[in-house]
């Protein structure tokens, strides 16, 4: 069982550039997030899922999208890269529970870094 | 201003030595904290969970406290080994929010 894969590891990406950062799970949670990390300012939420077919903004949305049409794929798209997106990616999962309970943990994947140049 | 703030940002101990880490949330109502280790290069992993009636848990040597009416959790690490060198976050989840409240981490690192 491979739980979260995210791809690619890393990519080193001109300015301006479309980008493509993929995550795919197995284990069927409804819910997926992505977040980036950079230094000093801990995990911040980009876009998130709550089950396939919806989709919604977290902290820090501008220059990014998301599509959930399945609900083992949820891509995050950079239309035109820009350095200060350069940071460390992470796609994460929940499997269905109450909101806010104690079955909410978030499982993450190996996390994607990307530099823009 | 953040949710959730941890203290140290980062500190270095000796290898079989004991310390402890400290996170303050606001985050209401108060449902969850968890505590992840991130390992350098990797994706975060719960290490614990607490709920509002629980003030100590712990996971082999690592324990959480939690005292919800001061709103604090502590880590306490226990003879650490080189293999606890990460970032320890603390992530606290409110009632009928699926987002997360996050720490930015303590940075711990083991020298022998």
């Amino acid at each position: 069982i491979a739980g979260i894969t995210q791809a690619p590891t890393s990519q080193i990406l001109a300015a301006g550039r479309r980008m493509t950062l993929r995550c795919t799970q197995d284990m069927r949670h409804n819910a997926m997030y992505w977040y980036r990390q950079d230094l000093g300012l801990g995990l911040r939420l980009i876009h998130y899922s709550n089950t396939a077919g919806t989709t919604g903004k977290g902290e820090v949305p501008d220059g990014y999208s998301v599509s959930r049409a399945n609900t083992d794929d949820f891509p995050l798209t950079l239309a035109s890269a820009v350095p200060s997106q350069t940071s460390v990616y992470f796609c994460a999962t929940r499997a269905k529970g109450l909101a806010g309970g104690p079955s909410n943990e978030q499982f993450f994947g190996p996390g994607t870094r990307l530099t823009v140049l | 201003k953040n949710q959730v703030e941890q203290s140290p940002q980062s500190l270095i101990i000796l290898e079989g030595k004991n310390c402890t880490l400290q996170c303050n949330y606001t985050v209401s109502p108060f449902s969850n904290l968890r505590w992840y280790k991130q390992d350098t290069g990797r994706g975060p992993v719960s290490l614990t969970i607490m709920t509002f009636s629980e003030n100590t848990k712990s996971n082999g040597r690592y324990t959480a406290t939690l005292d919800a009416d001061t709103k604090q959790s502590s880590l306490h690490i226990t003879a650490s080994q080189l293999s606890d060198s990460a970032s320890y976050i603390c992530v606290v989840s409110a009632y009928g929010n699926n987002r997360l409240a996050f720490g930015k981490g303590n940075q711990v690192v083991v020298i022998p």
